[in-house]
């Protein structure tokens, strides 16, 4: 596509559930990240692909979160067992090769309650 | 680990008015990024650079490796300029999409 695409751009879900955020990056891009945006907060880095290379996981904030990447094109970010305080903007980015400007989705907004 | 640094915090300014917004970093790199948030949440990569000066329109961004800083201008400001711009630099030096944010410089331009 055009663009990056995120699916939902909206999730509310219960507490302990588990909730899978889709992200379809821009085609031929090789490198894909995640980010979150809590409210009232910062960005910060979750996870990075690049090519067949391991992914860069270093900022998961807990074993309950986890991303993979299939056939190097579509990813998926899984949170288990949601706590309140994951509730945030989920984004996704890709990028040709890594070494050019970011293109970034227009997010997931969960809300767990 | 890299400690991204941004000022000023807020930002007001009348319209035709030059911009500058500044972003330091603690640990050597190789590229820095410039992103442009809305007030809808859309995020827009600005500039990915590193090294000298890069220009697209109205906007400028400029770094100094040497220094650990870098700037983002904006000529002859418009109210759709309005928007939180944040620099992001790797967490570890390097180009890597392991980023670390700046807390954001929101800037409101006044017709």
């Amino acid at each position: 596509g055009a663009g990056v695409s995120q699916s939902p751009s909206n999730k509310v879900t219960e507490k302990g559930k588990d909730v899978e955020l889709r992200c379809d990056p821009i085609s031929g891009h090789t490198a894909l990240y995640w980010y979150r945006q809590s409210l009232g907060q910062g960005l910060e880095f979750l996870i990075y692909f690049q090519g067949n290379s391991a992914p860069d996981k270093s900022g998961l904030p807990s074993d309950r979160f986890s991303a993979e990447r299939t056939g190097g094109s579509v990813s998926t970010l899984t949170i288990q067992r949601t706590q309140q305080e994951d509730s945030a903007v989920y984004l996704c980015a890709s990028s040709p090769d890594g070494n050019y400007g970011y293109t970034f989705g227009s997010g997931t907004r969960l809300t767990v309650v | 680990k890299n400690e991204v640094e941004q000022s000023p915090q807020n930002l007001t300014a009348q319209e035709g008015e030059f911009i500058t917004i500044n972003c330091s970093y603690s640990v050597g790199i190789s590229a820095l990024h410039w992103l442009q948030q809305h007030p809808g949440g859309g995020i827009v990569s600005l500039f990915m650079l590193s090294s000298g000066k890069k220009k697209h329109g109205r906007l400028i961004a400029t770094i100094n490796i040497q220094e650990k800083h870098s700037s983002l201008h904006i000529t002859a400001s418009h109210p759709r300029d309005s928007a939180v711009y944040i620099c992001a630099a790797p967490g570890y030096g390097g180009s890597q999409g392991n980023l670390i944010f700046g807390k954001g410089t929101k800037l409101s331009v006044k017709p």
